[in-house]
């Protein structure tokens, strides 16, 4: 089993939809919680950050954890074509970038 | 530009070349990564520097060599490579070597080995 398991999708959504994308995750040690997003042709960026369990809300982006089921969720409200990307999530247990990792990522397609 | 650069942003290179990645951040961090990102697989970490000192190496082949001369230019010598080393090659910058939250990353240098 891998520690980190995510949907590649692709995943297609009219504009305007909510979009959730999830990962789950096998080592109760994590406590940090990340999401990127990554357009075609460059590099990821940091979208969310979470420390432990919760929610967080920035703009359209909700991200959530739930240790307690070891999955974590991204929402987007009110998506648009330029949300179209590769959506990944990571988590770490420590402060160590060893001990980071990353999901293998979920392909979001919003169409107009 | 986010503040990362890496060049070349493509390379395509025989199994017999040698050849260097570069990468240079403006942002002032102390840390810098190599990432490798294969199609459907998981982010994998290659190498940390924290203030020009190696503190990581993932298991890397040593046909894969980095160099940090200052903490704002760090390299990727390669020489010898196999096929399967085709990839996206990502080069990370942090305020200082932590887990992740801080991260910002190149636009990468997509490699072809033939």
């Amino acid at each position: 089993q891998k520690e980190v398991e995510q949907d590649p999708g692709p995943l297609s959504v009219p504009e305007g939809a909510i979009v959730s994308l999830n990962c789950t995750y096998s080592n109760s040690a994590f406590q940090y919680f990340m999401w990127y997003r990554q357009y075609s042709r460059k590099g990821p960026e940091l979208l969310m950050y979470t420390y432990s369990s919760g929610n967080k809300e920035d703009g359209r982006f909700t991200a959530q954890v739930d240790k307690s089921s070891k999955y974590i969720s991204l929402f987007i409200r009110d998506s648009q074509p330029s949300d179209s990307a590769t959506y990944l999530c990571a988590m770490s247990a420590g402060s160590s970038a060893s001990k980071i990792i990353f999901g293998s990522g979920t392909r979001l397609s919003i169409r107009p | 530009e986010t503040g990362v650069t890496q060049t070349p942003r493509h390379l395509v290179m025989g199994m017999t070349n040698k050849k260097s990645l570069k990468c240079e951040q403006h942002l002032g961090h102390n840390a810098m990564y190599w990432y490798k990102q294969s199609a459907k697989k998981p982010l994998e970490l290659m190498f940390v520097y924290s203030l020009e000192e190696r503190v990581e190496n993932n298991s890397v082949p040593s046909r894969f060599s980095p160099e940090c001369p200052n903490s704002s230019h760090l390299f990727l010598h390669l020489h010898t490579l196999q096929p399967e080393d085709s990839a996206l090659y990502l080069c990370a910058s942090s305020p200082k070597q932590e887990g992740g939250y801080g991260y910002t990353f190149g636009s990468g240098t997509r490699l072809t080995v033939v």
